[in-house]
């Protein structure tokens, strides 16, 4: 069964820092990735999505991510962080075979000191 | 566009009554997935439909269903409702080509089980 670890419950950084957030997963092919991004009392807001190709993706925002396989390893990045962007983030992994049932980590939450 | 709508916002119930949630997909969109999110499981996946049939489930009991109309809008039942029901239910369409599509998540139904 696949899954999804993100390591960091809640990360603090300061306005204009750079960001990184991990996130893990579990699966045996190469799967679909994506990062979410949960403002409070919204729906989710999709950053970025890999699926093949170049390994570095390129979203929204500002924000990009790196598939690494030998790491299993999807990590969010931001070279400087805005106030607007304290948030709860969430990676998915979603199945690239059979029942596509997609699969997220627990959250990590964005806290961000002017 | 207008985006995701989902209908109620809130709502509170007490255990052993059911419920019905409304989703309305963005215009043009024929997959709708719901998901719920609680403090204590994170965010799971509970079903897809796309064109009116089932076309991915998660592991959630029989008393979790769904169905989607042929204006794509759709409906989420749960009944015999259980204090562990409490949570935000999401709803995202997408344009179902395939179901890793990108998805458009709507604000979601906050319910409450007395």
């Amino acid at each position: 069964a696949q899954s999804v670890t993100q390591p960091d419950i809640h990360i603090t950084v300061s306005e204009g820092a750079s960001l990184e957030l991990r996130c893990n997963y579990s699966y045996g092919a190469t799967p679909y990735l994506f990062w979410y991004v949960q403002s409070p009392g919204q729906g989710l807001q999709l950053l970025l999505k890999y699926f093949s190709g170049d390994t570095l993706v390129q979203g929204i925002k500002g924000f990009e991510a790196e598939f690494k396989r030998s790491q299993s390893s999807f990590n969010l990045r931001k070279p400087s962080v805005h106030w607007s962007d304290a948030a709860e983030y969430f990676c998915a992994v979603g199945s690239s075979g059979g029942s596509y049932i997609p699969t997220f980590g627990r959250g990590t939450s964005l806290i961000v000191h002017p | 566009k207008a985006g995701v709508t989902q209908t109620p916002r809130y709502l509170i119930k007490t255990r052993g009554q059911q419920v019905t949630l409304s989703c309305s997909p963005i215009s043009g969109h024929r997959s709708v997935s719901w998901y719920q999110q609680t403090p204590g499981q994170g965010l799971q996946f509970l079903f897809e439909y796309f064109s009116e049939t089932q076309r991915n489930k998660g592991n959630f009991p029989g008393r979790f269903s769904g169905r989607q109309f042929s204006n794509s809008r759709s409906e989420m039942n749960v009944s015999t409702l259980e204090l562990g029901d409490s949570a935000l239910y999401l709803c995202a369409s997408s344009t179902g080509g395939e179901p890793y599509n990108e998805q458009f998540f709507g604000p979601g139904t906050r319910l409450t089980v007395l």
